[in-house]
């Protein structure tokens, strides 16, 4: 089964920062890496699909690179409805694998 | 509006059964495989089960293998998990999600149904 080994686990950032959330798998998966924004009590929303695309309707600030098996989510200039736990899910190979999620929380 | 309603969730007891539905609608359901994904309390989002458009094509994560069986009824827009001899560990809040296929997954999610597993 691939592993998905997201860091960091948790971080404390302010309004206007740049943050980088990394995903690393245990083996190559292609670009089948989607990146996930979950607040509190609230179904996880789709940001970033094939490892760069921007999901229709998400701000621009977020973009996704990488390929093989490092891949990055990043948010420029961290907005105050940006805080909440972030996962990233390769589905290149069944079983599909989450990461552990991000925590990114008010600094 | 593309929509999913998972339904059939629950208090059960260690060793039941539950059967959850997600009622599709707004999309060409038989043109999409899906997915189950669960979050347990304060845990993160764990992938539990795919099928394919079809059927033809299934698969588990390990700790519901040979527990779970996911299913899919196209004429009726629904899919289905079958969840047998239940664990306090199963306990959590299932999702199905849409799966375009390639490289897109999980594009829509549905509102979630909970499952807690307890004596």
């Amino acid at each position: 089964d691939i592993q998905m080994t997201q860091s960091p686990s948790a971080m404390s950032a302010s309004v206007g920062d740049r943050v980088t959330i990394t995903c690393r798998a245990s083996q190559g998966i292609n670009n089948y890496l989607a990146w996930f924004q979950q607040k509190p009590g609230k179904v996880p929303k789709r940001l970033i699909y094939a490892a760069s695309s921007l999901q229709s309707g998400v701000p621009s600030r977020f973009s996704g690179s990488g390929s093989g098996t490092e891949f990055t989510l990043t948010i420029n200039s961290l907005q105050p409805e940006d805080f909440a736990t972030y996962y990233c899910l390769q589905h290149n190979n069944y079983p599909s694998t989450f990461g552990q999620g991000t925590k990114v929380e008010i600094k | 509006e593309v929509q999913l309603v998972e339904s059939g969730g629950g208090l059960v007891k260690p060793g039941g059964s539950l059967r959850l539905s997600c009622a599709a609608s707004g999309f060409t359901f038989s043109s999409y495989s899906m997915n189950w994904v669960r979050q347990a309390p304060g845990k993160g989002l764990e992938w539990v089960s795919f099928i394919s458009r079809s059927s033809s094509y299934i698969y588990y994560v390990d700790s519901v293998k040979g527990r779970f069986t996911i299913s899919r009824d196209n004429a009726e827009n629904t899919l289905y998990l079958q969840m047998n001899s239940l664990r306090d560990e199963d306990t959590a809040v299932y999702y199905c999600a849409r799966d375009p296929g390639g490289s897109s997954s999980s594009d829509v999610w549905g509102q979630g149904t909970t499952v807690t597993v307890s004596s």
